[in-house]
Parts: structure tokens; C-alpha cells; sequence
């Protein structure tokens, strides 16, 4: 059974960058790929990105591509995404996900952009 | 939302509520269709994955199906705890990324 835990959210100043950290444990962290999947406040989910399982591609939501990066660390158990140039409309809980079909999630973490 | 769901769908307890996710030849039309639940304040759930198949721990009650570019949830034997958002996903082959419905909420009345 593999738990995820995200972390690294807050308040953050607009146009700034921070790096959200989703934290695995158990067996096997290497042999899955992790998703972001983010939720506006009252709002729907929205896909974010998609890291494979060695870390060897990435895909991300078209609207995302350009400020997000996401990227893994499979000796730490460890999914980051990294985020530049904040506004307002990326104000939303962050959760990642893992294995093809997104069967285990975390609690996620919230980003407030907000000056 | 590319996937497109109703916003909103209410029965009675015991009842059997319908959610339908429409899409195109890009995504559902060759792809596989899941489903989340979402109790608001929580984390989303996968109850359904492959455009059929039930994680374990998923009660019987749960079933969707596929049909070119829609798929459906079905939900029997409704139960006050099932009141939720449900969520339909899939993957764009275009896009090469993930894709999520706008979410149905479910009352259960």
C-alpha cells in the first residue's frame, strides 16, 4: 500500500514561484507514474501533469506547459512540482495522484496566491 | 470542460441515478474512461477504472459502461454516504494529456 502526502503550499506573493513536494511511502514508488491534479476553490478538477514511472517523460495539461515543471526523485520516494510566475487563477488544492489510473491520492496541499 | 457532464443529479434513497460523461474521438472515443468520487473537503477517489472495472473495496452498487464517445456511471440502491461529486476522466490522445469532466453533484434526497 503506497500513502502520499503533499506539502509545501501556502500563501504566496503573485508572479513568485514555489515547489510543491508529493512525498510516497511504501513499496514499489518506482514502478508507477504521478500525476498533479489541481481543484480551484469550488471548482472542478483539472489535470495537471503526468511524470513516468524513471522519470524519463513528462506530459503536461496545455495551459500548463511553460510554468509548471514537474520532476522525481525515485531515491527520496519524491514528486515535485515546480511553479513560476503565480497568479491568481492558480489559487487551488494540489493533490497528486498515483499509477496509470490515479487509484491513490493525497490529501493535498493548498496554494494561495494572493498579495 | 471537454468532458461534459450534467452538473447536477438527485434521487431518492434506494433509487438508481444515471451520470452521463460526453466527449469526442480524441479522448473517450479511444480511451480508457474513469470515475472519481468526491465528498467535498476530501481528496478525490478513484470507484471506477478501465471504463468498467471496480477497485476493490468498491461496492457492486458502482458500474459504468462505455459507449463511443459518452460513458455513463450507474449508481443502484442509493445511499445517503453517496451523496458526492463524481468526476469522469480519461486521457487525449492528441493532447497527449489528461482530461477531467466539470463533476455531477449527487443528491440523494
Amino acid at each position: 500500500q503506497v500513502q502520499l502526502v503533499e506539502s509545501g503550499g501556502g500563501v504566496v506573493q503573485p508572479g513568485t514561484s514555489l515547489r510543491l513536494t508529493c512525498a510516497a511511502s511504501g513499496l514499489m514508488f518506482n514502478t508507477f507514474p504521478i500525476h498533479w491534479v489541481r481543484q480551484a476553490p469550488g471548482k472542478g478538477l483539472q489535470w495537471v501533469a503526468v511524470i513516468s514511472h524513471d522519470g524519463s517523460n513528462e506530459n503536461y495539461a496545455d495551459s500548463m506547459r511553460g510554468r509548471f515543471t514537474i520532476s522525481r526523485d525515485n531515491s527520496e520516494k519524491t514528486v515535485y512540482l515546480h511553479i513560476t510566475g503565480l497568479g491568481a487563477d492558480d489559487t487551488a488544492v494540489y493533490y497528486c495522484a498515483g499509477n496509470d489510473t490515479l487509484s491513490f491520492w493525497g490529501q493535498g496541499t493548498l496554494v494561495t496566491v494572493s498579495s | 470542460s471537454v468532458l461534459t457532464q450534467p452538473p447536477s443529479v438527485s434521487a431518492a434513497p434506494g433509487q438508481k441515478v444515471s451520470i452521463s460523461c460526453a466527449g469526442s474521438n480524441s479522448d473517450i472515443g479511444g480511451q480508457f474512461v474513469s470515475w472519481f468520487q468526491q465528498v467535498p473537503g476530501t481528496a478525490p477517489k478513484l470507484i471506477i477504472y478501465d471504463n468498467t472495472q471496480r477497485p476493490s473495496g468498491i461496492p457492486d452498487r458502482f458500474s459504468a459502461s462505455k459507449s463511443g464517445t459518452s460513458a455513463t456511471l450507474e449508481i443502484t440502491g442509493l445511499q445517503t454516504g453517496d451523496e458526492a461529486d463524481y468526476y469522469c476522466a480519461t486521457w487525449d490522445f492528441d493532447l497527449s494529456g489528461g482530461l477531467f469532466g466539470g463533476g455531477t453533484r449527487l443528491t440523494v434526497l
